[in-house]
C-alpha cells in the first residue's frame, strides 16, 4: 500500500546512546516532515525538508539532526539521547503549496515510540 | 500563549449525540484549517480540509471556520463508537506546508 512507512515502530535507549529513525514515502511527495507527539502537547514540528538534499529547523529542533539525500527518505538522528526525548515520533509527507486541495496536504506514518531510560 | 488552543477532553458521549470540537487561535495569518483524527497508538489521519472562512461538509461530519473569531469547529452527528478518537485540529499559512496542531481532544463514544 502507499504510504509513509517509519521504521522503527518502537526503541528504548539508554541516556546518551545514538540512534536514527527511517521514513519512506512512496507518494513521490516533495515535502517531508518530522514531528514529536507529548502528552498535552499536541505535534511538534522538529525539523522539515522541502526538496532532495534541503533541510530546515522547526519549533523544536534542538538534540536532533536530520538528512535528506533521497526524494523518498527523510531520517531523524538523535546523537545522544536524553529522557528529554522519550516521545512518540511521526514523520509526514506532502506535496508543495500551490496545489491546495485536500489530497496534497500531510499524510503521516504510524509513528516511531521511543522511550529513552 | 500556544498558537492554537483546544480542549483535551476527555469528552465521552452515548451513541447518536451530536459531539462538538473546538479549536481556537491567535495567528490570523492562517488559512488552511483541518481536522485529523487520530486513533490509538496510530499517526493522524486527514478528516477534514477548509480553506478560509466557511463550511465544509463529509456525511456525519461537518467543518465549521470563523477566521473573524478565530474559532474553528468539527461538528459529529448521530455518533459512533467507531469515532472513538483523538481529534486535532491543525493550521496554516499559505505558502507553507507544515502545520500548527493543536493538543488534541481525546473523544470516547459510549454504545
Amino acid at each position: 500500500n502507499a504510504g509513509v512507512t517509519q521504521t522503527p515502530k518502537f526503541r528504548v535507549l539508554k541516556t546518551g546512546q545514538s540512534m536514527t529513525l527511517l521514513c519512506a514515502q512512496d507518494m513521490n511527495h516533495e515535502y517531508m516532515y518530522w514531528y514529536r507527539q507529548d502528552p498535552g502537547m499536541g505535534l511538534r514540528l522538529i525539523h522539515y525538508s522541502v526538496g532532495e538534499g534541503t533541510t530546515a529547523k522547526g519549533e523544536v529542533p534542538d538534540g536532533y539532526n536530520v538528512s535528506r539525500l533521497k526524494k523518498q527518505n527523510f531520517l531523524l538522528g538523535l546523537e545522544s539521547a536524553a529522557p528529554s526525548q522519550t516521545s512518540v515520533y511521526f514523520c509526514a509527507s506532502s506535496r508543495p503549496p500551490g496545489q491546495g486541495t485536500m489530497n496534497t496536504e500531510a499524510f503521516f506514518g504510524q509513528g516511531t515510540r521511543l522511550t529513552v531510560v | 500563549q500556544k498558537e492554537v488552543e483546544q480542549d483535551p477532553g476527555p469528552l465521552s458521549v452515548p451513541e447518536g449525540a451530536i459531539v462538538s470540537l473546538n479549536c481556537t487561535y491567535s495567528n490570523s495569518a492562517f488559512q488552511y484549517f483541518m481536522w485529523y483524527r487520530q486513533y490509538s497508538r496510530k499517526g493522524p489521519e486527514l478528516l477534514m480540509y477548509t480553506y478560509s472562512s466557511g463550511n465544509k461538509e463529509d456525511g456525519r461530519f461537518t467543518a465549521q471556520v470563523d477566521k473573524s473569531s478565530k474559532y474553528i469547529s468539527l461538528f459529529i452527528r448521530d455518533s459512533q463508537p467507531s469515532d472513538s478518537a483523538t481529534y486535532l485540529c491543525a493550521m496554516r499559512n499559505t505558502g507553507r506546508r507544515a502545520l500548527t496542531f493543536g493538543s488534541g481532544t481525546r473523544l470516547q463514544v459510549q454504545p
